[in-house]
């Protein structure tokens, strides 16, 4: 069975931190690997990564994979309390003609104090 | 702003009485999915279609059916909700098969009671 694995499960910091989370995942069919950043709303998209070591990066947030040791990560410098959220990592078959199930991990809860 | 959209945002339904949930889309995807998300677990697909070929995954329970019209709607009934189905529920489309990435609704938050 394909499995995703986030850790840490949440996380309390002060702004200005660094934070990084951690993806984990086996799955039998791999293509690519997304981050989502889910509010209290819809998960929205923040970065899809395909290729081992190219690091993708999006202002404070940026993330790497490594298809080798299976996993990603993703950081956040100088964290803002607008950070606060569940970050969800999710692994995608999505190729040729696979359809693109997302399989996710669990999410970790980052939570950032003023 | 082309999106996906989801009727309603809050749900309350009876035990065992029926309900159905609704996306709708202006992004002209062909690939729309719905996602099962309990509280403080990853969501979980439990269906998606392709066009109009509907595609069940295999632990979906039988209560659990879905209708496309159309390109742009789709909507998830639930037969005969019970506690345990409470959760929040999220569409989600894709541009094409073999597209990873997925645009995600605001989810429906279904409350059984």
């Amino acid at each position: 069975e394909d499995k995703v694995v986030q850790s840490p499960l949440s996380l309390v910091v002060h702004e200005g931190d660094t934070v990084t989370l951690n993806c984990s995942y086996e799955v039998t069919n791999f293509r690519s690997l997304l981050w989502y950043k889910q509010e209290k709303k819809a998960p929205t998209f923040l970065f899809m990564l395909t290729s081992s070591g190219i690091e993708k990066k999006s202002g404070r947030l940026s993330s790497i994979l490594d298809k080798k040791e299976l996993f990603s990560i993703l950081n956040i410098t100088a964290t803002q309390t607008g950070d606060s959220a569940v970050y969800l990592c999710a692994v995608s078959n999505a190729g040729g003609t696979s359809y693109g199930k997302l399989t996710f991990g669990q999410g970790t809860i980052l939570t950032v104090h003023p | 702003d082309a999106m996906v959209i989801q009727n309603p945002r809050y749900q309350v339904t009876q035990f065992g009485k029926p309900v159905t949930l609704s996306c709708s889309q202006t992004l002209n995807h062909n690939v729309m999915y719905w996602y099962q998300q309990k509280s403080s677990q990853a969501p979980k697909l439990l269906f998606h279609y392709y066009d109009k070929d509907f595609n069940n995954e295999a632990d979906t329970p039988d209560n659990f059916q879905s209708r496309r019209p159309n390109t742009s709607f789709c909507f998830l009934d639930i037969r005969s909700p019970g506690l345990g189905d409470a959760a929040m529920y999220l569409c989600a489309t894709s541009r094409a098969r073999g597209r990873a990435e997925a645009f995600f609704g605001q989810g429906t938050r279904l409350t059984v009671v």
